[in-house]
């Protein structure tokens, strides 16, 4: 069975405050690593896809990093902003390609 | 809009009935994913179809079964329904049979009563 963590569950920070976040996923038979923001209400969206240990991807305020000889990642978020509240998800993707997603850190950003 | 389709939203029905949900894949996507998310649970792979071909099966129940059609369409369908069963079903298309990102569908909310 494979088992993808994600801690913290929930996460309470100040607007202007910089967080961060880790996935573990199994370190044998990775293919690629996702980030999903999901909002209340609304479905799942695809923040980053990382395939390649030591990767580092950014977008805007949100970046994330990628050891798969370890089998974590860190997303991290830079100033975070009310609109930042969500949930995050990962989701491990092996070589069978199916995507087996995290619980989720959910964040709450605090005005 | 992530251009997934998803029908019906929202269904309610008893125990032992079946239903059908389906999907609608974005334009030019081979590949489509079931997921279910109960209450306090994360989202649980079901099973994945590229191309018309199941390629990977999650923890997908036996009473459960789904396909995906010539037109990349996927029907997901649920039978003997029991309370449990009530949960939000999503449908996720990507381009890629693995690896490509995923979009979401606004997912079909299912109650059995």
């Amino acid at each position: 069975i494979l088992n993808v963590e994600q801690s913290p569950q929930s996460l309470h920070v100040q607007e202007g405050d910089s967080t961060n976040f880790t996935c573990s996923f199994p370190s044998s038979n990775f293919y690629a690593l996702h980030w999903y923001r999901w909002e209340t209400a609304k479905s799942p969206e695809a923040l980053f896809v990382m395939t390649l240990n030591g990767d580092e991807k950014k977008k805007g305020r949100i970046s994330a990093t990628l050891n798969t000889k370890e089998g974590y990642s860190y997303l991290y978020i830079k100033g975070s902003q009310p609109e930042d509240s969500a949930t995050y998800l990962c989701a491990f993707v092996g070589s069978q390609g199916n995507l087996i997603f995290g619980k989720g850190t959910k964040l709450s950003v605090k005005p | 809009d992530s251009g997934v389709t998803q029908t019906p939203k929202h269904l309610i029905t008893a125990t032992g009935q079946r239903v059908t949900l389906r999907c609608s894949p974005r334009s030019g996507d081979l590949s489509v994913y079931w997921y279910q998310q109960s209450l306090d649970q994360g989202l649980q792979f079901l099973i994945q179809y590229y191309n018309g071909e199941e390629r990977a099966k999650g923890n997908i129940l036996e009473r459960f079964s789904a396909q995906q059609f010539p037109d990349l369409h996927s029907e997901l369908n649920l039978s003997s329904l029991e309370l449990g069963d009530s949960a939000l079903y999503f449908c996720a298309s990507s381009t890629r049979h693995s690896s490509g990102e995923l979009f979401f569908g606004e997912g079909s909310r299912l109650t059995v009563l």
